[in-house]
């Protein structure tokens, strides 16, 4: 079975500064992992993925992530946040690489940039 | 590209009616079709996987009598909540996922809002 876990119900970072939102995951073969970002009453937008080499992944909004195999994480960092990047992230993971495509989602992470 | 929109929005129903909500691919064609349930601060619950043209496959717990999943076509799904109870009341989410490989993401629609009185 396949699991994810946001460790921190919410981060709050002030504006300017590097903020990192947490991921680890749990899977019996090759992760495919990614992170989603919801604003309210909003569906799912997505911002990066892993799926092979090069460990650290650039996605939208200039967010980045890092996989790391021994620690089993996935964390999400930006150099410098701003004010709208307040919202919930999701870290997500699936383990089967064809046909059935089913994701695991976390809990979330609700981001709170202060001005 | 691949936008993913849902139908209504927000709906408002009484308890014991049908409520239809659509999602579609609007650029690209989705040979699966997820359907999702967030309640108020919590993560996403996937309630069943839909493929064009085949019997949608229901997670653990979920009714499928009482959620009814329709594929009819590569771009469009459709969830009825048949006999809707105020518990059934959530946010309700679909995404798109294109082709068979797994390295591809899902895109999702922006979520129709649930409300039975």
């Amino acid at each position: 079975a396949q699991s994810v876990a946001q460790p921190e119900d919410q981060v709050n970072v002030a504006e300017g500064n590097p903020l990192t939102v947490k991921c680890t995951y749990s899977v019996s073969g090759n992760p495919y992992l990614f992170w989603y970002v919801q604003y309210p009453n909003r569906g799912l937008q997505f911002l990066l993925k892993y799926i092979t080499g090069d460990n650290l992944v650039k996605g939208s909004y200039g967010f980045e992530a890092e996989f790391n195999k021994s620690q089993t994480s996935f964390h999400l960092k930006k150099p410098s946040a701003l004010v709208s990047d307040s919202a919930l992230y999701f870290c997500a993971v699936r383990d089967k690489p064809g046909g059935y495509q089913k994701v695991t989602f976390g809990t979330g992470t609700k981001l709170q940039v202060i001005p | 590209g691949a936008v993913v929109s849902q139908h209504p929005s927000r709906v408002i129903c009484k308890s014991g009616t049908s409520v239809k909500i659509e999602c579609r691919s609007l650029d690209f064609q989705a040979t699966t079709m997820f359907w999702y349930r967030q309640f108020p601060k919590q993560s996403l619950m996937l309630m069943a996987t839909s493929n064009e043209g085949s019997k949608a496959t229901y997670e653990q717990g979920v009714e499928k009598d009482k959620f009814l999943i329709n594929h009819a076509s590569l771009t469009l799904s459709t969830l009825t909540v048949t006999s809707a109870h105020p518990e059934d009341s959530s946010f309700y989410i679909c995404s798109a996922g294109t082709g068979t490989s797994g390295y591809n993401e899902q895109f999702f629609g922006p979520g129709t809002r649930l409300t039975v009185l």
